[in-house]
């Protein structure tokens, strides 16, 4: 089946780009996506990619994608402590309505 | 807007009770999930439903049931609560649309001792 894989764990220091990385399996996915989650609240959509960009870039956050690879991954450039969060890599295959996430990377921005 | 509301915010059940958890969303959106959080494990689709009146299995639904009497409201259901099922309960919603956009609520964090 489907599978989403990320490290678990990252810490940079505040003002330095952090980069969390994601591979996945189902080269149909339609879209991508990060989802961020502050503790102790859910999920929040921070951005998404559609399967036939290379790049996506919103403000600090960059997304690229090498479908070749199956690779994912988010840019948060100039780190800071309201970035310390867990982010979610999920895939959405074709039309279907599951979606597959992975285990989670959880930032640590450190003074 | 409110978006997804879930209820309770904690539970502690003893094993082999039941309880339901609620959630209710004002966006009048079809789409409802179920999912449970595990440290470590990313997240675990239990059921689904694309509609009122129609629900679907999703990776671990044994030992949980569904009902979908209407588009608001999405309530999961826990018979002979085990320890296996301590964990963090998501409730999602979403429309259909060429972005398939998930709207979770805060979840329920639910202890079986």
């Amino acid at each position: 089946g489907e599978d989403v894989e990320q490290s678990l764990f990252l810490s940079v220091r505040e003002g330095d780009s952090s980069v969390i990385n994601c591979t996945y399996t189902d080269s149909s996915s339609t879209y991508l996506y990060w989802y961020k989650q502050e503790p102790g609240a859910g999920l929040q959509l921070l951005t998404y990619i559609f399967s036939n960009m290379d790049m996506k870039q919103d403000q600090r956050l960059t997304v690229l994608l090498n479908k070749k690879d199956k690779h994912l991954s988010l840019r948060i450039a100039d780190t800071q402590t309201g970035d310390s969060a867990i982010y979610f890599c999920a895939e959405s295959p074709s039309k279907g309505q599951n979606f597959v996430f992975g285990p989670g990377t959880r930032l640590s921005v450190l003074p | 807007n409110a978006g997804v509301t879930q209820t309770p915010k904690f539970r502690i059940l003893k094993i082999g009770q039941s309880m339901t958890l609620q959630c209710t969303q004002d966006m009048n959106h079809n789409y409802m999930y179920w999912y449970r959080q595990d440290p470590g494990m990313g997240l675990k689709l239990i059921y689904y439903s694309v509609g009122a009146g129609i629900t679907d299995k999703g990776e671990v639904p044994n030992g949980y049931n569904v009902s979908r009497s209407t588009t608001e409201d999405f309530p999961l259901r826990l018979e002979l609560a085990a320890p296996s099922q301590t964990s963090v309960y998501f409730c999602a919603s979403s429309r259909t649309g060429a972005v398939n956009v998930l709207t979770f609520g805060a979840g329920s964090r639910l202890t079986v001792l």
